[in-house]
């Protein structure tokens, strides 16, 4: 299994909804990532984990809650979300020590649309 | 603040003939640099990469070459192809495997028939 997976594909939410993203990898990566891509822009970083541990955090507002169950799933919580949070969200991993080869491999994203 | 900057939104190249896409960076401490392809409705997929002891790197059609002195890399697709159509973001790191990455803002690659 070589990819990264991730759930829903869309998701439309009021300001008022509580939902979850979710992201998925079994190819032994120990660094989980999400980032958010709005268009025309490049993808930036919003949280890391590394071997189940938040290690980076880029002052992301606390309506977005990442959660790290175990070293394949990597989950995004969202309540009380303002519709410019509307955005491609896209989860990564990366292998980590021996078998790093630098790079992070991204899943298809989800395309939230907050009304 | 761009520190990872791709100059040229869009770039539309001819069918068999080399690709060129730029990058440039302002950050001295970036010491490795990476080359996303990106479809519509997709993520981005990794292509190829260069760490800065490194002046070029080469995997089949796709060669990155790095020229430290000036801050920039360049992406060359040789022959192009009309799979090759997509965005292309460079990015860079403060380190091999440093989990941050700076990513530009993207070319648009059109590969015409």
């Amino acid at each position: 299994d070589t990819e990264v997976t991730q759930t829903p594909k869309h998701l439309v939410m009021g300001m008022t909804n509580k939902k979850s993203l979710k992201c998925e990898q079994h190819m032994g990566h120990r660094a989980m990532y999400w980032y958010k891509q709005k268009a025309k822009k490049p993808p930036e970083l919003m949280f890391v984990y590394s071997y189940e541990k938040l290690s980076i955090n880029e002052s992301v507002p606390s309506r977005f809650s990442p959660e790290c169950p175990n070293s394949s799933l990597l989950n995004l919580h969202l309540h009380a979300l303002q519709p410019e949070d509307s955005a491609l969200y896209l989860c990564a991993s990366s292998p980590k020590g021996v078998a790093d080869t630098g790079a992070q491999y991204f899943g298809p994203g989800t395309r939230l649309l907050v009304l | 603040d761009q520190q990872v900057k791709q100059n040229s939104p869009s770039l539309s190249v001819q069918e068999g003939r080399i690709s060129i896409l730029n990058c440039d960076y302002t950050n001295s401490m970036f010491d490795y640099f990476l080359w996303y392809k990106k479809y519509p409705a997709e993520g981005p997929t990794f292509l190829i990469s260069i760490s800065s002891i490194k002046d070029k790197n080469e995997d089949g059609r796709f060669t990155v070459f790095l020229n430290k002195s000036a801050k920039h890399l360049s992406l060359h697709i040789v022959p192009s192809q009309p799979g090759d159509s997509a965005v292309y973001f460079c990015a860079a790191s403060a380190g091999f495997g440093n989990e941050k990455l700076t990513f530009g803002t993207g070319t648009r690659l059109t590969i015409i028939p």
